[in-house]
């Protein structure tokens, strides 16, 4: 199975911040890739899937970049809705898999 | 617009069953491959299974063979029946839809609240 490894774990940032999550692949994905924002209590949402393609109505600070098997989300001037935990997500065929999580907090 | 709204979720015996439901609207429900997700609490995200539009199911190695996803698209619904359950199983289990129709493989733009399943 190909595993997804998020790094960091936590990342403390301020307003403003341009922050830069990382998500690798144990073996190549191509672009199979989304990141999902999650805050407590709430269902996760759609950032960007296919490594880099924004979903519609996502803010233009969030991108995302890569593919095989290292990939980025940057979220730049980070702003106060920002602050939550961050997924990324591979969806290559038979199998999806989550990273395990990266928490941007104050 | 659309909308998932989970149901079934209970407080369940070990070894007990358990059919959780999710009621799509907004959208084409036969048009797209449907998912579970389940996230145990203060925990992260895990894939559970997934219904492709020709029925096809996809399990995780975790619960393959005591989980077993349906859907209906005649009521607008995707099921999970979970069997023998076991502690672990407890979470918070979300419905997902595709982003893109009649794609088997892809990332979830539409989640479900969720609805809790915990064992004990």
């Amino acid at each position: 199975d190909i595993q997804m490894t998020q790094s960091p774990s936590t990342l403390s940032a301020s307003v403003g911040d341009t922050v830069t999550i990382t998500c690798r692949a144990s073996q190549s994905i191509n672009s199979w890739l989304a990141w999902y924002q999650q805050k407590p209590g709430k269902a996760p949402k759609l950032l960007i899937y296919k490594a880099s393609s924004l979903q519609s109505g996502v803010p233009s600070r969030f991108s995302g970049s890569g593919s095989g098997t290292e990939f980025t989300l940057t979220i730049s001037s980070l702003q106060p809705d920002d602050f939550a935990t961050y997924y990324c997500q591979k969806y290559s065929p038979y199998s999806w898999t989550f990273g395990q999580g990266t928490k941007v907090d104050i | 617009e659309v909308q998932l709204v989970e149901s079934g979720g209970a407080l369940v015996q070990p070894g007990g069953s358990l059919k959780l439901s999710c009621a799509a609207s907004g959208f084409t429900l036969s048009s797209y491959t449907m998912t579970w997700v389940r996230q145990t609490p203060g925990k992260g995200l895990e894939w559970v299974s997934a219904i492709t539009v020709n029925y096809v199911p996809y399990y995780s190695d975790s619960v393959k063979g005591h989980f077993t996803i349906s859907r209906d698209n005649s009521k607008n619904t995707i099921y999970l029946q979970m069997d023998s359950l076991r502690a672990e199983d407890t979470a918070v289990y979300y419905c997902a839809k595709d982003l893109t129709p009649q794609w088997e493989f892809d990332a979830f733009d539409k989640w479900g609240q969720g609805t809790m399943v915990t064992v004990s």
